[in-house]
């Protein structure tokens, strides 16, 4: 059954430091997300991506979040200078209707960042 | 901002106890309401997306019901069993066309 994945699983780093998350969404879907949950708290939205683009983002996605789809295959979450709150398990998901979240997210296990 | 409130937080039933749970999000600008049932150590995984006020959606023994003019949903698990226990979240599509989840209800059931 195909399923979204996510590397590294688990990653720690230093503050300051640059970290990417990388993320395979199911081959023949067409939105993909990134969400976070810092622990014991809700799960929150970042961002999403469609054709290439960002279609919608949250107030947490500021400068230092990117977003890319390098090849056909990968969708990445940069965060260029890691703070402390950004300790979170971060998780991809994709979607497979071109109306958006709508129908139903399909996530990633989630990469576990930790910044020291 | 957006509030989407479940209850109970946790929960924990006997095996074979029928259990519900509620899911409270804004009446306005509604799009759809997910449920997902998030097991430890694995990805959350949809369970339904409900779009028309008074919807009533069935899988197994887990059903949801939905009224978009008072925004609650309830969901509904009949004869409990020990493979249910999870973390249950729901999540609210709205016209900012991104999902607000709730916190989550965790159900534990005990064999």
């Amino acid at each position: 059954e195909p399923e979204v994945t996510q590397t590294p699983s688990h990653q720690v780093t230093q503050m300051g430091q640059e970290v990417i998350l990388r993320c395979v969404p199911i081959s023949n879907h067409l939105y993909f997300y990134w969400y976070r949950q810092i622990l014991g708290q809700k799960v929150e939205f970042l961002v999403s991506f469609y054709n290439n683009e960002i279609s919608e983002k949250s107030e947490i996605f500021d400068d230092q979040f990117s977003v890319e789809r390098p090849d056909g295959s990968n969708f990445t979450l940069k965060i260029r200078s890691t703070k402390l709150e950004d300790s979170a398990m971060y998780f991809c998901a994709s979607s497979p209707l071109a109306g958006g979240p709508i129908g139903e997210l399909f996530f990633g296990e989630g990469s576990r960042l930790t910044v020291l | 901002i957006l509030n989407v409130e479940q209850s109970p937080q946790s929960l924990h039933v006997q095996e074979g106890d029928s259990t519900n749970f509620t899911c409270s999000f804004p009446s306005s600008n509604f799009y759809a309401l997910h449920w997902y049932r998030w097991e430890t150590a694995k990805s959350p995984e949809a369970l339904f997306v409900m779009t028309l006020n008074g919807d009533e959606k069935k899988k197994g023994r887990i059903s949801a019901t939905l009224n978009t003019k008072e925004g609650y949903s309830y969901l509904y698990i009949k004869g409990s069993q020990p493979e249910d226990s999870a973390t249950y979240l729901c999540a609210f599509f709205g016209s900012a066309r991104q999902l607000t989840f709730g916190s989550g209800t965790q159900l534990t059931v005990l064999p």
